[in-house]
């Protein structure tokens, strides 16, 4: 799976739209951007995902570049439970890539 | 709500002592995993059931076991626990291996090795 890079921390305040940015330079044509988050002492939940268009569910939007080398994930109105370390995780879609091969992620704090 | 479960959420046991760590899952997926994440890292694989095919990763140290007895539960048995092998364990599953099948992760379980 082809390596990502996200920065280690950002602040955002309470309201705003949260932009993650992510760095995936060596993504294969067929390989997946999946956003995941991890909130303190929890378990790691499931965002959302893309292959080369926008997506858009009722967590987050995905915005992924034409040269499908950087993606951002946009929380369109932060709020404190949105705080929590997110990984941005490229993924082949063939079968055989079970395994989600976690970075460092982004520690997202959110500013009341 | 269709969801996966661990038990128990904390687990303190003694060094060789051995620990058994149970998922289950409403999902009905076939495929379940166990990853490893010690403090401050990130989750890593150590191990899959596709239905009731093992797939153990490379580099998982033997002490680690693991358990399929039928679609909806799975066990962790650490056989004899090391002080190294306090972490959370998180127990994921997905309805194929393919990679655009969404894992989903129970709350993990808190080891803690005295």
């Amino acid at each position: 799976d082809a390596k990502t890079t996200q920065p280690p921390s950002m602040d955002c305040a309470e309201g705003r739209a949260a932009n993650l940015p992510c760095n995936h330079s060596t993504i294969s044509g067929n390989e997946y951007v999946y956003w995941y988050r991890q909130i303190h002492s929890q378990g790691p939940q499931y965002i959302i995902h893309g292959l080369k268009n926008n997506e858009t569910n009722e967590m987050a939007s995905l915005i992924i570049t034409e040269d499908r080398k950087s993606s951002t994930l946009i929380l369109p109105h932060a709020t404190l439970r949105d705080t929590a370390v997110y990984y941005c995780i490229v993924r082949a879609l063939n079968f055989g890539n079970e395994k989600l091969t976690f970075g460092t992620g982004t520690r997202l704090t959110i500013i009341p | 709500d269709a969801m996966v479960i661990q038990n128990p959420r904390y687990q303190v046991t003694q060094f060789g002592k051995p620990v058994t760590l149970s998922c289950s899952q409403t999902l009905n997926h076939n495929v379940m995993y166990w990853y490893q994440q010690k403090s401050s890292q990130a989750p890593k694989l150590l191990f899959h059931y596709y239905d009731k095919d093992f797939n153990n990763e490379a580099d998982t140290p033997d002490n680690f076991q693991s358990r399929r007895p039928n679609t909806s539960f799975c066990f962790l048995d650490i056989r004899s626990p090391g002080l190294g092998d306090a972490a959370m364990y998180l127990c994921a599953t997905s309805r194929g291996r393919q990679g655009t099948d969404t894992q989903y992760f129970g709350p993990g379980t808190r080891l803690t090795v005295l």
